[in-house]
C-alpha cells in the first residue's frame, strides 16, 4: 500500500500571502508525481505531472518541486488570491501501469 | 472535446437495489479509473483499466462491486446489492498513457452522487 501524506491538512491565509504545502511518499518504485487542484462542487483538475528528480514546474503563481530520492514534493503559491481557495491533492505513481493513489489533500482558504 | 461524461449525476436508491454508474472517457484515452470520494477516506481508487483490460481491482470494497469496460468508449461500475455505506460520490477519470508509469494527467468527470437509503 502506498502511503501518501500531505501537510498541513488545512491552511488559512490572507490575500497576498505566499504559502506552500508538502506531499510525502515512499521513494522506492517511483514513476511520477501528480498535483491536482479541487474546487468545491467541481472535479479535480491537473496542475502538474513530474517525473524526474529535481523537476520544477510552474503555472502562473503556482509552482512545484520534486525530490524523488527523499520522497517529497512541495507546492508553492505566490501572492495567494481568494480564487486559489481549493483542496490541493498529490498523487504519486509507484507502478509502471500508471496506478495513482491520492493523498488526503491540503485545503487552502484565502481570505480577502 | 466533451470531456469525461458520467451518468447519472445523482442517484438515490433503496438498500438492496442494484445501481449502475456509467462513464464515457475522452476519445483517444487508453486508461480509465474509478474513484470513490468519502469524507473519511478522501479519493479512494477502486479499479483501473488500461486498453479496456482491468489492471488492478484491489480497491474494490467487496464482491458487491463490479466494473466492466466492454470497449474503449464506455465503462460501468455496478453495485449489487447496494447498502447505505456505499453512499458517496463516484468519479471516473481517463488519461492517455504514453510509455509507462502514470506520466499523463487524469481528466475527471463530474462525478455521480449516490445516496442509498
Amino acid at each position: 500500500i502506498l502511503n501518501v501524506e500531505q501537510s498541513p491538512q488545512s491552511l488559512h491565509v490572507q490575500e497576498g500571502d505566499s504559502t506552500n504545502f508538502t506531499c510525502s511518499f515512499p521513494s522506492s518504485n517511483f514513476y511520477a508525481l501528480h498535483w491536482y487542484r479541487w474546487e468545491t462542487a467541481k472535479s479535480p483538475e491537473a496542475l502538474f505531472v513530474m517525473t524526474l528528480n529535481g523537476d520544477e514546474k510552474k503555472k502562473g503563481r503556482i509552482s512545484a518541486t520534486l525530490n524523488t530520492k527523499e520522497g517529497y514534493s512541495y507546492l508553492y503559491i505566490k501572492g495567494s488570491q481568494p480564487e486559489d481557495s481549493a483542496t490541493y491533492l498529490c498523487a504519486p505513481s509507484s507502478s509502471n501501469t500508471g496506478k495513482l493513489i491520492f493523498g488526503q489533500g491540503t485545503t487552502l482558504q484565502v481570505k480577502p | 472535446d466533451a470531456g469525461v461524461i458520467q451518468s447519472p449525476r445523482h442517484e438515490v436508491t433503496e438498500m438492496g437495489q442494484e445501481v449502475t454508474l456509467r462513464c464515457k472517457p475522452i476519445s483517444g484515452h487508453n486508461s480509465l479509473f474509478w474513484y470513490r470520494q468519502t469524507m473519511m477516506r478522501g479519493l479512494e481508487l477502486l479499479i483501473y483499466f488500461n486498453n479496456n483490460v482491468p489492471i488492478d481491482d484491489s480497491g474494490m470494497p467487496e464482491d458487491r462491486f463490479s466494473a466492466k469496460m466492454p470497449n474503449a468508449s464506455f465503462s460501468t461500475l455496478k453495485i449489487q446489492p447496494s447498502e447505505p455505506r456505499d453512499s458517496a460520490v463516484y468519479f471516473c477519470a481517463s488519461s492517455r498513457q504514453t510509455g509507462t508509469g502514470g506520466n499523463s494527467p487524469l481528466h475527471f468527470g463530474n462525478g455521480t452522487r449516490l445516496t442509498v437509503t
